[in-house]
């Protein structure tokens, strides 16, 4: 089964930046919504934020408070976590996530993740 | 938003054995848009059931959901090598999309 694949994660600084990739195969990619899922270490799944199909509708996690911003561009297949002030709080491995609409419908293909560690 | 509690937190189980699995949502999922994940270290994790009852696609029958409302299981009977892992429950009724903290299936 195809799935998809981030890349992007790394070591970052607190205080800095780092944007994250996903690349979705073209099957799924379209009409899709597509997700960021984060899990920090020793800890549970916790969902980021969504994005639909043609990027007219956004959303995502209150606690977050506009740190992330999700993204895709439609004609590359791609989805994108632009993620600034990180924390070590942060630190996590995320991983993007596809479901067939915007609320109505589980996450049916996952990747393997992108760890980012925030450490100085 | 809806809360997710799942338990136990770890089942000691051996291969063969069954495996019985909760979800408790509060508030209520009244959709019953509620599915279950299993997620090995290093893996993508895979969803198994949604709709609190329905297999996903390539699921074996020893897989089975149950619940509706604010009570959820999953059952795996006759357990093989391959099931140990841990599972989690989400329900996808609305946002924020939300899941409980897993339980550890281990042998």
């Amino acid at each position: 089964q195809e799935q998809l694949v981030e890349s992007g994660g790394g070591v970052v600084q607190p205080g800095g930046s780092l944007r994250l990739s996903c690349t979705v195969p073209s099957f799924i990619s379209k009409y899709s919504f597509l997700h960021w899922v984060r899990q920090a270490p020793g800890k549970g799944l916790e969902w980021v934020a969504v994005i639909s199909f043609d990027g007219s509708k956004i959303y995502s996690a209150d606690s977050l408070k506009g740190r992330f911003t999700i993204s895709r561009d439609t004609s590359k297949n791609t989805l994108f976590l632009k993620m600034t002030s990180l924390s070590a709080d942060d630190t996590a491995v995320y991983y993007c996530a596809k479901s067939s609409t915007m609320s109505t419908s589980p996450f049916d293909h996952w990747g393997q993740g992108t760890l980012v560690t925030v450490s100085s | 938003e809806i809360v997710l509690t799942q338990s136990p937190d770890t089942l000691s189980l051996s291969p063969g054995e069954s495996a019985t699995l909760f979800c408790r949502a509060s508030p209520l999922v009244t959709t019953n848009y509620l599915a279950w994940y299993q997620h090995k270290p290093g893996h993508a994790p895979r969803l198994v059931m949604f709709a609190a009852t329905s297999r996903a696609s390539g699921i074996p029958d020893r897989f089975s959901g149950s619940g509706s409302g604010t009570n959820f299981t999953l059952t795996i009977s006759r357990l093989e090598p391959e099931d140990f892992a841990v599972f989690y429950c989400q329900q996808y009724q609305g946002t924020p999309r939300t899941f409980g903290h897993g339980t550890r299936v281990e042998i």
